[in-house]
């Protein structure tokens, strides 16, 4: 079963507008991972934002972690149509075990 | 420098039967780690292999097996295969636990 949760599942927006992904978990974490995957087939590495960091940038996307509340966001700015992908976050349950959400659905219209 | 590579990259297969599927790492990497991912699921945890030793497993039956070589290398073999084994299965390899990279994926239909 997945112990991270996604919101929303399905997100539809319009090409150059910005896209917010949330993410919860249940359990404390030393870091929380973000991954795209296109069409079914494998997961691209995103970004990491570690427990002690509260936001993190990469290009266009910025991730914010609160731990106090166990939830995590992904923003994409500017979006395009090849942001078009599931996004899913995932954390470590031990040292080993990744675990992830159902995921958010983007589609980007153009 | 070569990513982690995934064969086959479809697979058909019916009830009852045997898979074997295999993975080869990221250069420089030494652990591989195997998801299951249901249509419209996130992946979900099967194992992982490091120092050719299974580390750790999810909930997974026995019917899910794994190696891993001297190289390296994995394969996720499935026997007594049923329909509800049709999944995309991942494979990810890994140095330390900060970052998993995943392979294309074999797409696994069991009819």
């Amino acid at each position: 079963s997945q112990q991270g949760e996604e919101d929303p599942q399905a997100l539809s927006i319009q090409e150059g507008e910005n896209a917010t992904m949330n993410c919860s978990y249940k359990t404390s974490i030393n870091n929380l991972q973000w991954y795209r995957q296109n069409s079914g087939r494998g997961l691209v590495h995103l970004i990491l934002i570690r427990s002690n960091e509260r936001e993190k940038h990469s290009g266009r996307l910025r991730v914010t972690l609160d731990t106090s509340k166990k939830s995590s966001s992904l923003l994409i700015t500017a979006s395009r149509a090849a942001d078009t992908a599931s996004y899913f976050c995932a954390y470590y349950q031990g040292a080993q075990k990744l675990v992830f959400g159902q995921g958010t659905r983007l589609t980007i219209n153009p | 420098d070569a990513g982690v590579t995934q064969s086959p990259t479809h697979l058909i297969k019916t009830r009852g039967q045997q898979v074997t599927l295999r993975c080869s790492p990221k250069s420089g990497h030494d652990t591989v780690s195997w998801y299951q991912q249901a249509l419209g699921q996130g992946p979900q945890f099967i194992f992982q292999y490091y120092e050719e030793e299974e580390r750790q497993r999810g909930n997974f039956p026995d019917r899910f097996s794994g190696h891993q070589f001297p190289n390296y290398s994995s394969e996720l073999n499935v026997n007594a295969l049923l329909l509800g084994d049709s999944a995309l299965y991942l494979c990810a390899s890994s140095l330390v636990t900060d970052t998993q990279y995943f392979g294309p994926g074999t797409r696994l239909t069991v009819l």
